[in-house]
């Protein structure tokens, strides 16, 4: 696609429970990133994926975050044992390369009740 | 530790008149600097940046100015415009720095007509 789509554009879901959330990034950009936004706060980085390199995940918050990127493009972000303070809005970007900045999807907006 | 800082969490600022948003880092390894533009519930895009060799870059109404020594930059917005009522992001990267964006938290500016 021409963007970057994210699924599902919310999650509403009970603390203790498990959430997957999916990124497409643009076809043939090599980098993929995520970032969380909670509430009032700036884009807090968690996670960084370049090509066939591992991947930087020096900004999870904790083990109960992992992603994946299959086949250096889709990925997926996911949320265990998910808790109340995991409530943020959830966002993917890629990029072809440092200097052409990022472009990002509309974000999954993630709702721990 | 907040490499990047927006000190103004919010602006408002008449129509026609001028917007200067303001932005400071600690890390000198950062090489290129950009802006980001959000509205609410879209993912944001990407709007003007600067390589750390210039210290001014101009876009039209947008122009964003680097002072390296201070490590401080700006956007100027020029004159406003209703439609540039958004939250704006300022970020920074290097490759001595993690390759990836580090944003501040972001100024809200609201334009009155």
């Amino acid at each position: 696609g021409a963007g970057v789509s994210q699924s599902p554009s919310n999650k509403v879901t009970e603390k203790g429970k498990d959430v997957e959330l999916r990124c497409d990034p643009i076809s043939g950009h090599t980098a993929l990133y995520w970032y969380r936004q909670s509430l009032g706060q700036g884009l807090e980085f968690l996670i960084y994926f370049q090509g066939n390199s591992a991947p930087d995940k020096s900004g999870l918050p904790s083990d109960r975050f992992s992603a994946e990127r299959t086949g250096g493009s889709v990925s997926t972000l996911t949320i265990q044992r998910t808790q109340q303070e995991d409530s943020a809005v959830y966002l993917c970007a890629s990029s072809r390369g440092l200097i052409y900045g990022y472009t990002f999807g509309s974000g999954t907006r993630l709702t721990v009740v | 530790d907040q490499q990047v800082k927006q000190n103004s969490p919010s602006l408002s600022v008449q129509e026609g008149r001028i917007s200067i948003l303001n932005c400071d880092y600690t890390n000198s390894m950062f090489d290129y600097f950009l802006w980001y533009k959000k509205y609410p519930a879209e993912g944001p895009t990407f709007l003007i940046s600067i390589s750390s060799i210039k210290d001014k870059n101009e876009d039209g109404r947008f122009t964003v100015f680097l002072n390296k020594s201070a490590k401080h930059l700006s956007l100027h917005i020029v004159p406003s415009q209703p439609g540039d009522s958004a939250v704006y992001f300022c970020a920074a990267i290097g490759r001595a720095a993690g390759n990836k964006l580090t944003f501040g938290g972001g100024t809200r500016v609201l334009v009155k007509p």
